[in-house]
C-alpha cells in the first residue's frame, strides 16, 4: 500500500525557516517523481514544487522561486521542502504528492499525503 | 495561466439521486501527445484529496463505478449516478496538460440535501 507521511508541522513567524518532510513507503522511491501541494485555510489548491526521481531537475511555483528549496533522498524514501523568508500568505496545509513518472513533469498525482500544517504568525 | 472554472460552487444532493459538475478550461487541453489530462479529485472533510478520474474518463483503482468522468477540449463533466453519504466532500478538477502551470478548479462542496 502507497503511503506517504507528512511531518514538521510549525508555528512560524513571518521571515522565518522551516523544514517539513515526507516519508514514502509501499512503492520503489526512487522511481517517481515527487511533487508539494498546498492548501491555504478554506481555499483551493495550489501547486507548489516538484523534484523528479534522481534529484537531478527541480520546479518551483514563481509565488516560491528563491524562498523554497525542494529535496529528497532515495536511501531514505524521504521527500523535503525546506521553506525560508515566510510569509502570511505560505500559511498552509502542506501535501507531498506522487507524480506518474520520473519527470517532474507530472500530468496527474495520484497519491496523496494526509498533509501538514505550516502556520506563519507573529 | 489556464483558468479552471467549476459549477455549481455548492451541490446540494438528494441520497440515491445524480450530481454533475462541471468544469471548463480558458484554453484546450489537449496535448501534443494527443492526450487530455483532465484529473478529477475528491476531498472528504477533513482528508486530503484523493484522485477519482484521470485523462478525462479513466477511474482510479477502488473508485465506485457510480463515478464517471466525461468531455473533451474545454468542457468536461463529473458525473455521480446516484450520491451517497460518503460522497461528501470537495471536487477539483485540475490540469496537467500546461504543466508546469498546473492549475486547479476552486472546488464543489457536495453536501446532502
Amino acid at each position: 500500500e502507497v503511503q506517504l507521511v507528512e511531518s514538521g508541522e510549525g508555528l512560524v513567524q513571518p521571515g522565518g525557516s522551516l523544514r517539513l518532510s515526507c516519508a514514502a513507503s509501499g512503492f520503489t522511491f526512487s522511481s517517481y517523481a515527487m511533487h508539494w501541494v498546498r492548501q491555504a485555510p478554506g481555499k483551493g489548491l495550489e501547486y507548489v514544487s516538484a523534484i523528479s526521481s534522481n534529484g537531478g531537475s527541480t520546479y518551483y511555483a514563481d509565488s516560491v522561486k528563491g524562498r523554497f528549496t525542494i529535496s529528497r533522498d532515495n536511501s531514505k524514501n524521504t521527500l523535503y521542502l525546506q521553506m525560508g523568508s515566510l510569509r502570511a500568505e505560505d500559511m498552509a496545509v502542506y501535501y507531498c504528492a506522487r507524480g506518474e513518472g520520473t519527470t517532474v513533469k507530472t500530468r496527474s498525482f495520484d497519491y496523496w499525503g494526509q498533509g501538514t500544517l505550516v502556520t506563519v504568525s507573529s | 495561466d489556464v483558468v479552471m472554472t467549476q459549477s455549481p460552487l455548492s451541490l446540494p444532493v438528494t441520497l440515491g439521486q445524480p450530481a454533475s459538475i462541471s468544469c471548463r478550461s480558458s484554453q484546450s487541453l489537449v496535448y501534443s501527445d494527443g492526450n487530455t489530462y483532465l484529473n478529477w479529485f475528491q476531498q472528504r472533510p477533513g482528508q486530503s484529496p484523493r484522485r477519482l478520474i484521470y485523462k478525462v474518463s479513466n477511474r482510479d483503482s477502488g473508485v465506485p463505478d457510480r463515478f464517471s468522468g466525461s468531455g473533451s477540449g474545454t468542457d468536461f463533466t463529473l458525473k455521480i449516478s446516484r450520491v451517497e453519504a460518503e460522497d461528501v466532500g470537495v471536487y477539483y478538477c485540475m490540469q496537467g496538460t500546461h504543466w508546469p502551470l498546473v492549475t486547479f478548479g476552486q472546488g464543489t462542496r457536495l453536501e446532502i440535501k
